[in-house]
């Protein structure tokens, strides 16, 4: 079985600084897949951010980065030079070795952006 | 490109009453596609999935159901909603790594 934990229900962070959300999963899988969306008061889910458990690097998308160490089974996301409307909840989710590649997602984290 | 709808994008219905939530998919063929619920403040809990025409999975044991009955057309049912139906309903669908989801049903069941 596979599961997501975000440990943080709410953060805040100043405009213009970083902030990272912690993201940690478990399975026995040896080859996974790590998601992280980005979810608007609207309620639609936006696809951030992809990393391959096999990928040598950490990925990037813009202002958005997967600190993704391996050992420690952490996945975390960065975000830089947060803005107003990075504001939302955030998802982090997991895709292991399964015939439909579906989705675990964690519990969610609702960032706060104070300008 | 690809592009996903859902409809409708919101949904009052009285307990017992039936439902029908839809979801198609345009710009691709024979995708993974996926219903998933989103109860208030929490996060996402797989329904359904189907990897072709006909073929359908469930996850959770409930009084749901779902059909695809062509392609790119997922459909969600239920013959008798219960009050803990409401919530977020999501369709996602899978070109590869990623999976992408569409607007949503915002459904309340009084």
């Amino acid at each position: 079985a596979q599961k997501i934990t975000q440990t943080q229900p709410g953060m805040f962070v100043q405009e213009k600084e970083a902030v990272t959300l912690d993201c940690t999963y478990d399975t026995s899988d040896p080859s996974y897949g790590l998601f992280w969306y980005k979810q608007p008061s609207s309620g639609e889910m936006i696809f951030l951010i992809y990393q391959g458990s096999y990928d040598q690097q950490n990925a990037t998308e813009g202002r958005y980065s997967l600190n993704f160490q391996k050992a420690r089974k952490s996945a975390n996301l960065v975000i830089s030079a947060s803005q107003l409307g990075d504001s939302a909840m955030y998802f982090c989710a997991m895709r292991g070795h399964n015939a439909g590649n579906m989705l675990t997602f964690g519990g969610g984290t609702r960032l706060m952006v104070k300008p | 490109s690809q592009t996903i709808h859902q409809w409708p994008a919101t949904l009052v219905q009285p307990v017992g009453s039936p439902l029908s939530l839809e979801c198609t998919v345009e710009g691709t063929s024979n995708p993974n596609l996926y219903w998933y619920r989103q109860a208030a403040g929490r996060g996402l809990q797989l329904l359904f999935y189907s990897v072709g025409i006909g073929q359908i999975s469930s996850e959770v044991p409930q009084n749901l159901s779902a059909s695809r009955p062509q392609d790119r057309q997922f459909i969600l049912s239920s013959k008798k909603l219960l009050l803990s139906d409401s919530g977020f309903y999501l369709c996602a669908w899978t070109p590869g790594n990623e999976q992408f989801f569409g607007p949503g049903t915002r459904l309340t069941v009084l």
